[in-house]
């Protein structure tokens, strides 16, 4: 276990459907992180959050979207699904201190299949 | 912008015996973090090791040593005795320190089998 949860694991949904991921950092963590995994585009970074705040957004589409609350977990929502959409979402975490930072730790995903 | 290059798919190597991966890199920046993660059939994300662009010796994890060559963007990954444990896809990643993010940028991957 490496601390950060993500729910659920599995998620099999219809076109134009809307969906919600969520994740839970590691304790102490205060950004996260989403990634999206497919097999023609790599990982790809979606959006990060620290202690509440949007902090950068990479390709997010304007159908995806995000928050984090106020106890550090954070939810990624995914609307209008497509067929494209189907792939591994991760979250991840880390602790930022003094501008260094020791890596993410990655959740174990969830695996979005869009039929 | 940063990139990040992995130039092997594929590789394979003997169970014990010693296999290196490669990654090139670009960026401008004088200052960032280099990473490589793991990804087992299991899909999760494990940190294998890390090395500060300011630190001229090369990191170190166990089985597992990088040959970090600044002037030239590489950082690749040594694996010694490998174990069946091993295979895996790997991804070498970048990231800018004191950015305003600390977002990681990976390249396409190498899938590593090892045999028995």
């Amino acid at each position: 276990d490496s601390g950060v949860t993500q729910t659920p694991k599995h998620l099999i949904t219809a076109t134009g459907q809307r969906v919600t991921l969520r994740c839970s950092p590691r304790s102490g963590d205060l950004s996260v992180y989403w990634y999206q995994q497919s097999l023609d585009q790599g990982l790809q970074f979606l959006i990060q959050y620290y202690n509440g705040e949007e902090r950068a957004k990479g390709n997010i589409l304007e159908r995806f979207s995000a928050q984090q609350f106020p106890d550090l977990h954070s939810e990624l929502n995914l609307s209008s699904l497509e067929l494209g959409d189907s792939a591994l979402y991760f979250c991840a975490s880390s602790v930022e201190e003094a501008g260094r930072t020791h890596g993410y730790t990655f959740g174990s995903g969830t695996r979005l299949t869009v039929v | 912008a940063q990139t990040v290059t992995q130039s092997q798919p594929e590789m394979s190597v003997q169970e014990a015996e010693t296999v290196t991966l490669s990654c090139t890199y670009d960026t401008s920046e004088n200052n960032y973090y280099l990473f490589w993660y793991k990804q087992p059939p299991s899909r999760q994300m494990i940190l294998v090791i890390r090395q500060e662009a300011y630190k001229q010796q090369n990191a170190t994890e166990n089985r597992f040593s990088v040959n970090f060559q600044k002037a030239a963007k590489s950082f690749s990954l040594k694996i010694s005795d490998s174990q069946l444990g091993d295979t895996a896809m790997y991804f070498c990643a970048f990231m800018k320190q004191n950015g305003a993010t600390n977002k990681l940028i990976f390249g396409t991957g190498t899938l590593l089998a090892v045999q028995p």
